[in-house]
């Protein structure tokens, strides 16, 4: 697609649900980012695919959390037993290759765990 | 690893006034840099990147950043606000070509 895909757009979680975040990426795009934006803050790194493999996953706040991209390309971010913690705008960005360029962002999903 | 600041939270200007939002990185080396802005409830864009070329980046929307190595400084700058331009702005450096690291932003307020 034109750009980088992200649904739901909103989702409102009971506290101890599991939820799933997913990302469609731009086309060809090899790399893949996932953050997490708290309100009022910067969006930090959760974590990053190069094709299907996780390269780096030190972002993720805890082992509640994990993400896959099985084929290298859709991916979904899976979080465990939500807490009020959790609640965030996570942010979905693609690019060719690495960090060099740039990253081309979703438009986020909202998470809010009531 | 990379960290990177925004001196200011919150920046106020008049439209048709100029505009300087500040960021200052800390690396031992040149990183990449970025300056992204995000307008309510929409994703994030990107205004301009600097990667060890020219010094001085033009960006889109008449925004312009230079970096200094010597400040470890690449402040965002534009000659005359409009009223559109009200948003929040993030600087972002280049962790290492591991990842990005994020500012905390700063929120550009413009009044008619």
């Amino acid at each position: 697609g034109a750009g980088v895909s992200q649904s739901p757009r909103y989702k409102v979680a009971k506290r101890g649900q599991d939820v799933a975040l997913r990302c469609d990426p731009i086309s060809g795009h090899v790399s893949l980012f996932w953050y997490q934006q708290a309100l009022g803050q910067g969006p930090e790194f959760l974590t990053y695919f190069q094709n299907e493999a996780q390269l780096d996953k030190s972002g993720l706040p805890s082992d509640r959390f994990f993400a896959e991209r099985p084929e290298g390309s859709v991916s979904t971010l899976k979080i465990q037993r939500t807490q009020q913690e959790d609640s965030a705008v996570y942010l979905c960005a693609s690019s060719l290759t690495g960090t060099g360029y740039g990253y081309t962002f979703g438009s986020g999903t909202r998470l809010t765990v009531v | 690893a990379q960290s990177v600041t925004q001196l200011d939270s919150h920046v106020s200007v008049s439209e048709g006034t100029p505009v300087l939002l500040r960021c200052n990185y800390s690396s031992s080396y040149s990183p990449s840099l970025f300056w992204y802005v995000q307008h309510p409830n929409k994703g994030l864009q990107l205004l301009l990147k600097y990667t060890s070329a020219a010094t001085l980046v033009k960006g889109i929307n008449g925004f312009e950043a230079e970096f200094k190595k010597s400040e470890t400084s690449f402040h965002l700058t534009k000659p005359s606000a409009h009223m559109s331009d009200a948003a929040e702005y993030f600087c972002v450096a280049d962790n290492y070509g591991q990842n990005f690291v994020f500012g905390p932003g700063t929120r550009l307020s413009v009044l008619p």
